[in-house]
């Protein structure tokens, strides 16, 4: 069964800074990577995300896969306060959205 | 754009009581899904529905009951409700299985 797992757990960064976060999975024959976002009370909601190997950018947003490491990581440029949330990957094996295997997430505070 | 509608908001039960969760989506969306959110755990999937009258179990099918009677509408029963799983039910539906999720508000389950 696959597992998911998030780094850190927690994270306060300043306003401005780059925000780092990191995910792995177990199942070396997943396709599909993505990363949620969740305001606090609020629905999770689609960021990011990514079939293949290498990265992808989206305004401040950017995405890094790395099949061969089992891992991929979310960077926020920039960092601002309304970026404060819990922060969720996923990961299908199948092509699309379907059967998505989360991880706990991190929870970001963004400190003015 | 469209909306999903969770109801109920919260959702009072006493341990063995069978409950029901309802879900709509405006969407036009053919997939729904439930997931289970814990504290401190990430999106567990319960039921996803490709269609109507389709249901397939995800990895914490046991314990639940699905319906998807009509397209815009998904509902999950709790066939006896324990007090371990106190938590916040999510709702959520795809264009089809390899398209982005939309997460409803979420119905927060309480076992007394």
């Amino acid at each position: 069964q696959q597992k998911v797992q998030q780094s850190p757990e927690s994270l306060i960064v300043p306003e401005g800074a780059m925000t780092s976060l990191n995910c792995t999975f177990s199942d070396s024959a997943s396709q599909y990577f993505a990363w949620y976002r969740q305001h606090s009370g609020k629905a999770p909601k689609a960021l990011m995300s990514i079939f293949s190997n290498g990265e992808k950018e989206e305004g401040r947003f950017t995405i890094h896969l790395n099949k061969a490491s089992l891992h991929f990581s979310l960077h926020i440029r920039d960092s601002q306060p309304s970026d404060s949330a819990l922060y969720l990957c996923a990961v299908s094996h199948t092509g699309g959205a379907d059967r998505l295997t989360f991880g706990k997430g991190t929870q970001l505070i963004i400190q003015p | 754009g469209g909306i999903i509608t969770q109801t109920p908001k919260f959702l009072i039960g006493q341990e063995g009581q069978k409950l029901t969760l309802k879900c709509q989506q405006n969407f036009n969306h053919d997939t729904m899904y439930w997931y289970r959110q814990d504290s401190g755990k990430g999106l567990r999937l319960i039921y996803y529905s490709i269609t109507e009258n389709d249901l397939q179990k995800g990895d914490l099918s046991e314990g639940y009951d699905a319906s998807r009677e009509k397209k815009s509408s998904f509902s999950l029963t709790v066939t006896s409700a324990q007090k371990n799983e106190m938590a916040v039910f999510l709702c959520a539906s795809s264009m089809d299985r390899g398209d982005e999720q939309y997460f409803g508000p979420g119905t927060r389950l309480t076992v007394l």
